[in-house]
């Protein structure tokens, strides 16, 4: 099995639906993240929490939500999706340690707005 | 403003050859620099991870280098194969752990 998995793995919706992805992982780990990646561009952090009370707005968080159910479980919600929010989404899991730990990432989820 | 700039943007070699893939940051406070392969459609894969005081890590075929006085790192491939066709992503990541700064990659072809 993955150690993190991502549903949907595909969406398409329409302008104004509200959405949300989820992300779970079996690692462990206390860190989670959720990236956009757009054609040509590198990836971009929208948010990250080091623990189940902590969430943090990364550099695009505008538009985008997010909840963290259990150390497990992080979800991103868009609560009105728009076009431009067309990307390939990742999450990405990785440890505390005082050594830099791998950062694990999902499959991805490939969303269009229409 | 941090940055992590990659060359060349694109890359085509043939099988059984080798190549070197730059990467040029800006971030400070620095704190790590890590290499990822990314496989079309798939999530990235971590290849690398060096600290400041490390000069280079090897993954296999994989060599990595770091120069941080001059802020300039490099993955070197050595006898490519078909399955290294993929992106290879660099990424600098500063001392607090919440800023990793993603480049745009360099896609990497190899033909036989």
């Amino acid at each position: 099995d993955a150690d993190v998995t991502q549903t949907p793995r595909n969406r398409i919706t329409k302008t104004g639906k509200r959405i949300m992805l989820e992300c779970s992982q079996t690692k462990g780990h206390d860190r989670m993240y959720w990236y956009r990646q757009d054609p040509g561009l590198g990836l971009r952090l929208i948010y990250y929490s080091f623990d189940v009370k902590d969430i943090n707005k990364g550099e695009i968080s505008d538009g985008y939500s997010v909840s963290r159910q259990a150390q497990a479980k992080f979800s991103l919600s868009l609560e009105s999706a728009i076009p431009n929010q067309t990307a390939l989404y990742f999450c990405a899991t990785t440890t505390s340690g005082g050594a830099p730990d791998t950062q694990y990432f999902g499959p991805g989820t490939r969303l269009t707005v229409l | 403003k941090n940055q992590v700039e990659q060359s060349p943007q694109s890359l085509i070699i043939l099988e059984g050859k080798n190549c070197t893939l730059q990467c040029n940051y800006t971030v400070s406070p620095f704190s790590n620099l890590r290499w990822y392969k990314q496989d079309t459609g798939r999530g990235p894969v971590s290849l690398t991870i060096m600290t400041f005081s490390e000069n280079t890590k090897s993954n296999g075929r994989y060599t990595a280098t770091l120069d941080a006085d001059t802020k300039q790192s490099s993955l070197h491939i050595t006898a490519s194969q078909l399955s290294d066709s993929a992106s290879y992503i660099c990424v600098v990541s500063n001392q607090a752990g919440t800023a990793l700064i993603f480049g745009k990659g360099t896609t990497l072809s190899v033909s036989s």
